[in-house]
C-alpha cells in the first residue's frame, strides 16, 4: 500500500542551526503539506504546497520556514535558524483530491 | 475559516463499554469531517472520513460516525471499547476546496481500563 515517508524520524539539533527535514509523497498525489504537532498539543496546520508553489500557509510558517519539491518526489521542509519553540513532530501529508490527507510518521525535532 | 471543538480533552471507559468521543464543527461552506487516531509515538491514522452522501460512516476497528449537519457535529462512537483502543483521537475538517487544509481539533485522550 503507498504510503508517505519521512526523514528522519528524530533529529536533535542546536538553537540557530539550519534542519531540513524530508519527505517522499505518495506518487500520483498532487498537494503536499506539512503539520506540527508540540508535545501534548494538536496538530497545527503549516503549509500547503500545489503545482509547485505555496498555495497556503499559517502564521507559523515565517520567514525562517520555507518548502521545497526539489526533484518531483520529494518534498522539504526547512527551519532556516531552529528557535528552541520548532522542537515538534512534523508530519508531511499528500492527498490526490480534495478530501482524505494520507501522513506520514512523522519527524521529531529537538532543539537544544 | 472553520474550526473543530472536541469536548472533553480526557474520557476513560471500562473495557466492553461504549465508547463515544464527540466532535462539533464550524464551516460556512459544507464541509467533510475525519477522525484520526494517533497511538503513542506514531504519526495520524484515518479512522473514518464523511463526504458526502450516507451521512453514518463506518470506519476501522469497529469505530463509527455520524454527520448531523443540524446538529453541527460529528460524534465518533464504538459499542464495546477494546484495550487496543486506548490512544489520542483528532476530528478534523476541511473545506471541499481542491486545496483546502484540514483543521484539527485539540483531541481526546482516550483511555480503556480493565
Amino acid at each position: 500500500e503507498p504510503e508517505v515517508t519521512q526523514t528522519p524520524s528524530h533529529q536533535v539539533t542546536q538553537m540557530g542551526q539550519e534542519v531540513i527535514l524530508r519527505c517522499v509523497p505518495i506518487s500520483n498525489h498532487l498537494y503536499f503539506y506539512w503539520y506540527r504537532q508540540i508535545l501534548g498539543q494538536k496538530v497545527e496546520f503549516l503549509v500547503s504546497f500545489y503545482n509547485n508553489e505555496i498555495s497556503e500557509k499559517s502564521e507559523i510558517f515565517d520567514d525562517q520556514f520555507s518548502v521545497e519539491r526539489p526533484d518531483g518526489s520529494n518534498f522539504t521542509l526547512k527551519i532556516r535558524s531552529t528557535k528552541l519553540e520548532d522542537s515538534a513532530m512534523y508530519f508531511c501529508a499528500s492527498r490526490e483530491l480534495p478530501g482524505e490527507l494520507f501522513f506520514g510518521e512523522g519527524s521529531r525535532l529537538t532543539v537544544l | 475559516a472553520q474550526s473543530v471543538t472536541q469536548l472533553g480533552s480526557h474520557v476513560s471507559v471500562s473495557e466492553g463499554a461504549l465508547v463515544l468521543l464527540r466532535c462539533n464543527y464550524s464551516s460556512s461552506v459544507p464541509p467533510y469531517l475525519f477522525w484520526y487516531v494517533q497511538y503513542p509515538n506514531q504519526g495520524l491514522q484515518l479512522l473514518l472520513k464523511y463526504t458526502t452522501g450516507a451521512t453514518l460512516v463506518k470506519g476501522i476497528n469497529g469505530f463509527e460516525a455520524e454527520f448531523k449537519k443540524s446538529e453541527t457535529s460529528f460524534h465518533l462512537t464504538k459499542p464495546s471499547a477494546h484495550m487496543s483502543d486506548a490512544a489520542e483521537y483528532f476530528c478534523a475538517v476541511s473545506s471541499t476546496g481542491t486545496a483546502s487544509k484540514l483543521t484539527f481539533g485539540t483531541g481526546t485522550r482516550l483511555q480503556v481500563t480493565l
